[in-house]
């Protein structure tokens, strides 16, 4: 069972590029998450979905875009990349929203924009 | 505002204890976790606490006090392998979780 896993692992973008990074599951968790983590700063929030068919918006969503098409994959699409969005990108799921329910993270992608 | 406050880096030697404390002002309150993460990794589930009081996993416990805005996690007979950064994170009103920006621990022979 490989629990979250995520692609690219790391990369280098000129700015103005479109990305997309990929989150897959496989523990049929219905909520998934998107987070960056800044050095100095906490994880904070991007887009998440409770469920399959839905997405939410986070504390930082803009320039950022999400689809939940299925329960499996969760990706997050940058439409044109800047330098202020150099960061490290973890996702997450959890087997649903309640209080009690655990977050797990993938191994986290390392994006630098140029 | 909502905030989640953690000293940034600590240092303590290996075998003995050390205590990582957090302080928190959140518009809600359904819990606080703390995870672990080494360098270069993902952040990993360490412990939950919802009711007041302490929880102990191990070597590893945590103390919640949610009249004062307030959690440690105590750590016991420290091994190497412990230096990492410790997240603080508080479920708020929506069941989103707040994170604190960590504690980086130094463990030293």
């Amino acid at each position: 069972i490989a629990g979250i896993t995520q692609a690219p692992t790391s990369q280098i973008l000129a700015a103005g590029r479109r990305m997309t990074l990929r989150c897959t599951q496989d523990m049929r968790h219905n909520a998934m998450y998107w987070y960056r983590q800044d050095l100095g700063l906490g994880l904070r929030l991007i887009h998440y979905s409770n469920t399959a068919g839905t997405t939410g918006k986070g504390e930082v969503p803009d320039g950022y875009s999400v689809s939940r098409a299925n329960t499996d994959d969760f990706p997050l699409t940058l439409a044109s990349a800047v330098p202020s969005q150099t960061s490290v990108y973890f996702c997450a799921s959890s087997g649903g929203t309640g209080p009690t329910d655990t977050q797990y993270f993938g191994p986290g992608t390392r994006l630098t924009v140029l | 505002g909502q905030n989640i406050d953690q000293p940034t880096e600590m240092t303590a030697t290996e075998g003995a204890i050390v205590q990582i404390n957090c302080t928190y002002q959140t518009s809600g309150f359904n819990g606080l976790f703390w995870y672990q993460q080494h360098a270069g990794e993902a952040p990993t589930f360490l412990s939950y606490n919802v009711l007041d009081g302490l929880e102990e996993k191990g070597r590893f416990s945590s103390f919640l006090s949610r009249s004062k805005g307030y959690s440690y996690l105590l750590l016991k007979e420290l091994q190497m392998k412990d230096s990492a950064s410790y997240l603080c994170a508080v479920s708020d009103s929506n069941y989103q979780l707040i994170w604190g920006a960590g504690t980086k621990l130094i463990i030293k022979p």
